[in-house]
């Protein structure tokens, strides 16, 4: 079993449309989480979200919003697609805190046209 | 910003041990050394993590530095399924706020030869 797993693999799209992508885990963590890979292969945290917290990135847009129907999906919306927001979108989860380690899925390669 | 320093590339021969470097020099007290890998196009995948003593798991030994400055990667028999990015990130070991988060640098890419 896919312990992390998003769909879609693959989303392109145009400038303006909305677009979500889904994440689901199956490893009962109690926290998710949403990085961003750009071009140059950089990673980058966006959100991490439990049932108590969302943190958010400062550098992220208010256009991108995490939503969690419950604890084992946190799905990552986007409004007003941009070029700049070309990329791939990993999904990860974890227990809580800095001492346990994050399963990360296979990502989602967003291409904005 | 990623509070790690490694070499950009490295090049290993398959079979053959191949140690990847990482500084550290401004790690707390508090904070952990995680390694994590990723081969390409693939979702980064945790390989071991340490605060002072070394560690070793199926993949992978840890060496850290009695001061705590640097630390190793030790993949004992490379191979060419090892051909990959590895980043060490430095981590708070806490339950509060942001500290779950992964700070990823450049890391080292690992080119493992036949």
């Amino acid at each position: 079993d896919t312990a992390v797993s998003q769909t879609p693999k693959y989303l392109v799209t145009q400038m303006g449309n909305d677009k979500s992508i889904k994440c689901e885990q199956n490893l009962g963590h109690d926290t998710m989480y949403w990085y961003k890979q750009d071009s140059k292969k950089f990673l980058k945290i966006m959100f991490s979200y439990n049932n108590k917290e969302l943190i958010i990135n400062e550098t992220v847009p208010n256009r991108f919003s995490p939503k969690s129907p419950d604890k084992a999906h946190l799905n990552l919306h986007i409004n007003s697609l941009e070029l700049g927001d070309s990329a791939v979108y990993f999904c990860a989860s974890s227990w809580q805190g800095g001492y346990y380690e994050q399963y990360f899925g296979p990502g989602t390669r967003l291409t904005v046209t | 910003d990623a509070k790690t320093t490694q070499p950009p590339s490295m090049d290993c021969a398959e079979g053959r041990a191949a140690n990847l470097p990482c500084n550290h020099s401004t790690i707390s007290g508090n904070e952990y050394v995680y390694w994590y890998r990723q081969i390409h196009s693939q979702g980064p995948q945790y390989i071991i993590h340490g605060l002072k003593n070394n560690e070793t798991n199926e993949m992978a030994s840890l060496i850290i530095t009695e001061d705590r400055k640097s630390s190793t990667l030790i993949l004992p028999h490379a191979t060419l399924r090892d051909t990959a990015v590895y980043y060490c990130i430095v981590r708070v070991g806490g339950y509060g706020g942001s500290q779950g988060n992964l700070i990823f640098g450049k890391g080292t890419k690992l080119s493992v030869k036949p």
